[in-house]
């Protein structure tokens, strides 16, 4: 069973860049039909899509936030990685990484972190 | 912008059957939308309990189970129990790599 875990700074503030980097274990990043989601979820709100990375490096990003959103992947080390540009306190979420079967469902997920926004 | 909606919140009593929707502000889900179903607990990460309309995941009970009803996509929990109380999220797949949350449902089982 492939495990997920995120890991990243605890707090960032506005206008500056909240990265995010996802570990996975159990299974390679280069498997075929895996795609490796971030998810969000705002406090005491529901869950959002940010958007999803291929391990060829092919992203798709949620339109809303698809110009802060960039995702990258490192094969070498199972990772794959989150930045979210000019963050304002809206932005303060549990972020989730996530594997998706070909986009279609989630099917493993971290446990997420708590990234508040603030000065 | 596509919506997905779902009911804010439900009730159904121990033992009790209750039908969770899941649809789209316009138009209508079909299993071409691929419709999932998570659960989440106060604190914890959401779980997969459906994926694909109607299959469920591994280790979920047989009592929750998926459907495409009407213009919705629908989780059916029969015999409900009392840790089932919980916050019920769908997905739809809207094609070109684009997924979308609803806004889930806040089950109450008392």
């Amino acid at each position: 069973q492939v495990q997920l875990q995120e890991s990243g700074p605890g707090l960032v503030k506005p206008s500056q860049t909240l990265s995010l980097t996802c570990t996975v274990s159990g299974g390679s990043i280069s498997s075929d039909g895996s795609y490796w989601s971030w998810i969000r979820q705002h406090p005491g709100k529901g869950l959002e899509w940010i958007g999803y990375i291929y391990y060829s490096g092919s992203t798709y990003y949620n339109p809303s936030l698809k110009s802060r959103v960039t995702m990258s992947v490192d094969t070498s080390k199972n990772q794959f990685s989150l930045k979210l540009s000019s963050v304002t306190a809206a932005d303060t979420a549990v972020y989730y990484c996530a594997r998706s079967r070909s986009q279609y469902y989630f099917d493993s997920w971290g446990q997420g972190t708590l990234v508040p926004v603030s000065s | 912008q596509t919506v997905v909606t779902q009911e804010p919140s439900f009730s159904v009593s121990p033992g009790g059957t209750v039908t969770l929707t899941c649809g789209l502000s316009s138009g209508s889900v079909s299993t071409n939308n691929y419709p999932s179903w998570y659960q989440q607990t106060p604190g914890q990460a959401p779980r997969t309990l459906i994926y694909s309309t109607n299959t469920r995941s591994s280790g979920v009970p047989g009592r929750f189970s998926g459907s495409v009803l009407g213009n919705n996509a629908a989780l059916t929990i029969t015999g409900a129990q009392a840790d089932d109380e919980s916050d019920y999220y769908c997905v739809l797949y809207m094609g070109r790599g684009i997924s979308v949350f609803g806004g889930g449902t806040k089950l109450t089982v008392l």
